[in-house]
């Protein structure tokens, strides 16, 4: 079985501030990673993923998020967050298991990004 | 750019009634899933349905709900008789072949059950 934990409810932050939202996770086998934005009435868009290779993934809007497998974390990160970035994220695992397969998420983080 | 569409956005039922929600997958996928994310709770797993039946479901998905895809396109999702902790918000996700792992969510639809 899997479980997601993200350790934040909510993240307040000042506009062009860094920012860091933590995702650990548990796993007896191989998993593929992910995160999901949610924007105010709007559904659950894909951030980035990490499936193999390079542990450092990037999204086309400055996000990163890097995996550690000897941590079981795949923290977000962004550099200077803007305010239109202000949403819940939503960190989630699936098991290696052909590519079409459930996903297990986290309670979600609340990003507010203040002036 | 091509979404999922689920309707209604809300749905206000009374305890013991039928509800069907709708989803309209993007064309071509084939693998659809509904999740639900009762209030301040985490986002869970219900069902996934491929090639016309269940490829797995959780233990929240008990014989009170069913799925379908009754003319080829709506992907539906059937609570017989509800309960007020089906109130939640109902996410359908639909994935196509070439899109490995990544699943396209559509906005949801608010259940109230009184």
């Amino acid at each position: 079985a899997q479980s997601v934990t993200q350790l934040d409810s909510q993240v307040p932050v000042f506009e062009e501030a860094p920012v860091e939202l933590r995702c650990n996770y548990s796993s007896s086998v191989s998993v593929y990673l992910f995160w999901y934005v949610q924007y105010p009435n709007q559904g659950l868009q894909l951030l980035l993923k990490y499936l193999s290779g390079s542990t450092l993934v990037e999204s086309i809007n400055g996000f990163e998020a890097e995996f550690n497998k000897s941590q079981t974390s795949f923290h977000l990160r962004k550099p200077s967050v803007h305010i239109s970035d202000t949403a819940e994220y939503f960190c989630a695992v699936s098991p290696f298991s052909g590519g079409y397969n459930k996903l297990i998420f986290g309670a979600g983080t609340r990003l507010a990004v203040h002036p | 750019e091509p979404e999922v569409t689920q309707t209604p956005s809300h749905q206000v039922t009374q305890m013991g009634q039928e509800v069907i929600l709708r989803c309209v997958p993007i064309s071509n996928h084939l693998y659809f899933y509904w999740y639900r994310q009762i209030l301040g709770q985490k986002v869970e797993f219900l069902v996934s349905f491929y090639n016309n039946e269940i490829s797995e479901k959780s233990e929240i998905f008990d014989d009170q709900f069913s799925v379908e895809r009754p003319d080829g396109s709506n992907f539906t999702l059937k609570i017989r008789s509800t309960k007020l902790e089906d109130s939640a918000m109902y996410f359908c996700a639909t994935q196509g072949l070439a899109d490995y792992n990544e699943q396209f969510f559509g906005p949801g639809t608010r259940l109230t059950v009184l």
